[in-house]
């Protein structure tokens, strides 16, 4: 069965210091994507990454950096130099190739400290 | 502008009365779900629809309906049946590309819509 685990219920960091956050997931199928989304204080959750389970490569976008490890099915995210507008609730999310649901983590909550 | 919209952002109701929930995307998705999320539950699917006229449960379907008759809404009903209705309700839409299911896809948020019973 899918799982996603971010053990990180919410993390405070002052501003400006890296983060990173971790996403544990769970899966019998050899196809899957795996997903960042971030919840500002407004609720809309916004689309960060997607990454099928066949790219391996770390990705940087920015400030933000992805990890993607298959051999301890992580896939965590990183923000560097961290600043006020990033404080959130960061979702990680997993969806099996031949299912049409995504499954969620239940979120971790992110306090940037100016 | 492209986008999904949500109404009301906030929503009051009495126990024991129904209420509809609006989704709305311009964005041509063939895909349109309706998530719940609780303090600490993350998002939670109640329904799911790929394609007009037909629509799925999710994990948590009982006291909810929905209809899909128009490609561009996919309306919630809170229905008296539902428990514990008092929760943020977030709609969401993707695309479904040629040979792939619409999980492969990324899902654009809705502003959510806040309900609360009294």
């Amino acid at each position: 069965a899918q799982k996603v685990t971010q053990a990180q219920t919410e993390i405070s960091v002052v501003e400006k210091e890296d983060v990173t956050l971790d996403c544990v997931y769970e899966t019998r199928d050899t196809t899957y994507y795996l997903f960042w989304y971030k919840q500002p204080p407004s609720g809309e959750l916004v689309f960060l990454i997607r990454r099928n389970s066949f790219d391996e490569q770390n990705e940087i976008s920015g400030r933000y950096s992805w990890n993607f490890q298959k051999s301890t099915s992580s896939f965590n995210f990183t923000i560097t130099a961290s600043q006020v507008v990033d404080s959130a609730v960061y979702f990680c999310a997993l969806s099996e190739a031949g299912d049409d649901k995504i499954i969620f983590g239940k979120g971790t909550r992110l306090h940037i400290l100016p | 502008d492209g986008g999904i919209t949500q109404s009301p952002k906030y929503l009051f109701r009495k126990e024991g009365q129904n209420v509809t929930l609006s989704c709305e995307q311009n964005l041509n998705h063939d895909a349109m779900y309706w998530y719940r999320q609780d303090p600490g539950q993350g998002l939670r699917l109640i329904y799911y629809s790929q394609i007009v006229n037909d629509f799925q449960k999710g994990d948590i379907a009982e006291g909810y309906s929905v209809s899909r008759e128009k490609k561009e809404s996919f309306p919630l009903t809170v229905t008296s049946a539902q428990k514990n209705p008092t929760a943020f309700y977030l709609c969401a839409s993707s695309i479904i590309g040629t040979g792939r299911l619409a999980a492969d896809n990324e899902q654009f948020f809705g502003p959510g819509t806040r309900l609360t019973v009294l």
